[in-house]
Formats: C-alpha cells, structure tokens, sequence
C-alpha cells in the first residue's frame, strides 16, 4: 500500500513564528490530501482538503488564513500554522484520498 | 451529516479479559467502517476494517461487524494484552472520496498485568 511520510513528528516554536508541515506520498500521485487536526484527548477533526494546483478547501471554522495549505505537487502538501500561539498546540496528522486509509504519522506542534 | 458515536472511556481491563468497544453510527450514505488504533505520541494505525453490510473484520485477535440494522460496528478481542494499552478509535469513510473521513472521538484502553 501507499506510504505517508508526515515531517518533522515534533517540533516546538515560539509564540508568534510560523511552522511549516510536510505531507509526503511516498508510491503514489496525490492529487487530493486531508488535513485533520487532533486535540488532547479527542478527536481527529477534519481541517481542510488539500488540492494539487488549486485552493484548499477548508472546513467551517477553520481559518484559512491561519493555517495555509499548498499542494504544489503530487506526492507534497505542506501546512503553514502562521504566527502561532499556545491554542494552536496540536497534533496534525494528513492522508491521501484513493490509497486506501492511510495516514502519516503526525507531527506534535508545541507553541512556548 | 455523519457522525459516529463511541463508548466514552477510559476503559481499565485486566490481562487476558475481554473486550468490548461500542460504536454506532449515522450516515447519509453507505460507508466502510473503521478501527484505527493510536499508541502514545504516535499517528494512527488501521486496526481493521469493513467495506459493507455484516462484513467481518479482524487482525491482530480484534474483530467487528458491520450491523446495518443497528449501525453498529462494536470492537471485540477475546483476550487483551498490556500491549493492547491505547486509544481506539471507531470512524467511516466512503469508497468515493478514500481518506476523508469522520471519527468518534476514541477509547482509551488500559491493559493492566
């Protein structure tokens, strides 16, 4: 099956810098990817989708501006947290539409 | 919309007990369903999964069934492990758009020797 590679797993920043997270298909042409998002001890929420070539389409409540997709190709999706602050502190994890229901391994973002 | 509902945690078993998640459901359409297993600081794991209507899925001892009359999809495992120590979640996706999908909001389980 497919493989996911999600980077870095963890990363912790300052309050007001911007992370950037990486969403790779390692066999397989994505042209669509899912980001969710995961707070402690709950549930994965579905952030937005993730289309190569064109706009993300973002769930209600999402901010688009916040947190900025791009799927500049197709085996990459990045997700920018843009000037992050502590309530930002999740767990993000993606995966690919049509591989079966494979994820990545998530990546751990801390904001100090 | 979708949902899926799970039984609320945490769940503390005993080595070798038995084990029973509930999940039900609520959907639009016909979905596959879904146990991922996640272990500490780690992503998701597809534990099994069903694709259709009293379709059995099974792997590592664990198994559920997809009951359309009842929405269900109930994780069982006749005999835990310490090792089984993690957070369960049950979630359903379509065929139609693979990698979307939507999630309960998981189990803890605790395996104690």
């Amino acid at each position: 099956g497919a493989v996911v590679s999600q980077h870095p797993s963890r990363v912790i920043c300052k309050s007001g810098t911007s992370v950037k997270i990486e969403c790779r298909s390692l066999d397989f042409q994505a042209t669509t990817m899912f980001w969710y998002r995961q707070f402690p001890k709950k549930s994965l929420m579905l952030m937005a989708t993730s289309n190569e070539g064109s706009k993300a389409t973002y769930e209600q409540g999402v901010e688009k501006d916040k947190f900025l997709i791009n799927h500049a190709s197709l085996t990459l999706s990045t997700l920018t947290v843009t000037s992050a602050h502590p309530e930002d502190s999740s767990f993000y994890i993606c995966s690919i539409k049509g591989v079966g229901y494979t994820f990545g391994s998530g990546t751990r973002l801390t904001v100090v | 919309g979708d949902s899926v509902t799970q039984m609320e945690g945490p769940v503390t078993l005993s080595e070798e007990a038995f084990l029973t998640i509930n999940c039900t459901y609520t959907a639009t359409g016909y979905p596959s369903l879904f146990w991922y297993v996640q272990y500490p600081g780690e992503g998701l794991q597809l534990l099994l999964k069903a694709t259709k209507a009293d379709d059995k899925g099974s792997n590592k001892g664990f198994e559920a069934t997809y009951r359309k009359e009842t929405t269900s999809f109930h994780l069982e495992k006749g005999s835990v492990q310490v090792s089984d120590s993690a957070v369960y979640f049950c979630a359903l996706a379509y065929n139609t758009n693979a990698g979307k999908s939507t999630f309960g909001d998981g189990t803890t389980l605790t395996v104690k020797p």
